[in-house]
C-alpha cells in the first residue's frame, strides 16, 4: 500500500493568503493518480482535484493542483473565509486506493 | 451530478451484524461504479470496498476483507454493505461514493453520501 503523508497537519492562515498544502508518497503515484478533497466540518468530502493537476466541475480557479511522482500540492492562491477546511490527498492509481491523514486549514 | 442517500446505521455490540444501504438517484445508478469509504470519529479517510457497476467484481480493505460484503441492486439503484463481526475498530461514519476513472477497484470518489454512523460498543 501506498502512505501518503500530509503536511502540515494545521496551517493557519488569513483570509486573502496564499496556501500550499503538500502530499508525499512513500512510493510513485501511477499516472499521477492523485486527488485532493475538501471536507467541511458536518460534511462529505468533495473531490476538488484529480489527476494531480486538473479541476473538478465548478471548483474556483484559486484552487490548483501540481507536483509528479512522489511529491504533490495543493496551492490556494487567496483564501476565501469558505475555504478553511480540512483537506486529504488520496491516490488511485497503485494498490490499493489510500488516503492522506489531512490537513486542517485554520482562521488566524 | 445525482443524489446518494446511506441508512441502516446505528449501534451494535461486538461481534453482531449490520447490512448498510445507499439509495442513488438521479444519474444511471447501473453505469457506475460505486464504493464505501469510512471515518472513524475525528480521524481521516478510509477506503472500504468496490463493486463494479454489474457487481461482478469486488474489492476489500484488507481490514475488512472476510468480515464485510459489498453488493449491489441496479434495478432498485442500491448499494449494500453487509458488516459481520464487527469490532470496536469499525465505528465509523459510512460514505457510499460514486466512482470515477477506475482501474482494478481503485476509483476517483466523484460525489458522496452524507454517511450513515455505525457504533461498534457493548
Amino acid at each position: 500500500e501506498i502512505v501518503l503523508t500530509q503536511s502540515p497537519g494545521t496551517l493557519s492562515l488569513s483570509p486573502g493568503e496564499r496556501a500550499a498544502l503538500s502530499c508525499r508518497a512513500s512510493q510513485s503515484v501511477s499516472n499521477n493518480l492523485l486527488a485532493w478533497y475538501q471536507q467541511k466540518p458536518g460534511q462529505a468530502p468533495s473531490l476538488l482535484i484529480y489527476g494531480a493537476s486538473s479541476r473538478a466541475t465548478g471548483i474556483p480557479d484559486r484552487f490548483s493542483g501540481s507536483g509528479s511522482g512522489t511529491d504533490f500540492t495543493l496551492t490556494i492562491s487567496r483564501l476565501e473565509p469558505e475555504d478553511f477546511a480540512v483537506y486529504y490527498c488520496q491516490q488511485y492509481g497503485s494498490s490499493t486506493v489510500s488516503f492522506g491523514q489531512g490537513t486542517k486549514l485554520e482562521m488566524k | 451530478e445525482g443524489q446518494l442517500v446511506e441508512s441502516g446505521g446505528g449501534l451494535v455490540e461486538p461481534g453482531g451484524s449490520l447490512r448498510l444501504s445507499c439509495a442513488a438517484s438521479g444519474f444511471t445508478f447501473s453505469s457506475y461504479r460505486m464504493n464505501w469509504v469510512r471515518q472513524a470519529p475525528g480521524k481521516g479517510l478510509e477506503w472500504v470496498s468496490y463493486i463494479s457497476s454489474g457487481g461482478g467484481s469486488t474489492f476489500y480493505a484488507d481490514s475488512v476483507k472476510g468480515r464485510f460484503t459489498i453488493s449491489r441492486d441496479n434495478a432498485k439503484n442500491s448499494l449494500f454493505l453487509q458488516m459481520d463481526s464487527l469490532r470496536a475498530e469499525d465505528t465509523a461514519l459510512y460514505f457510499c461514493s460514486k466512482g470515477r476513472d477506475c482501474n482494478a477497484g481503485r476509483c476517483l470518489l466523484e460525489d458522496w453520501g452524507q454517511g450513515t454512523l455505525v457504533t461498534v460498543s457493548s
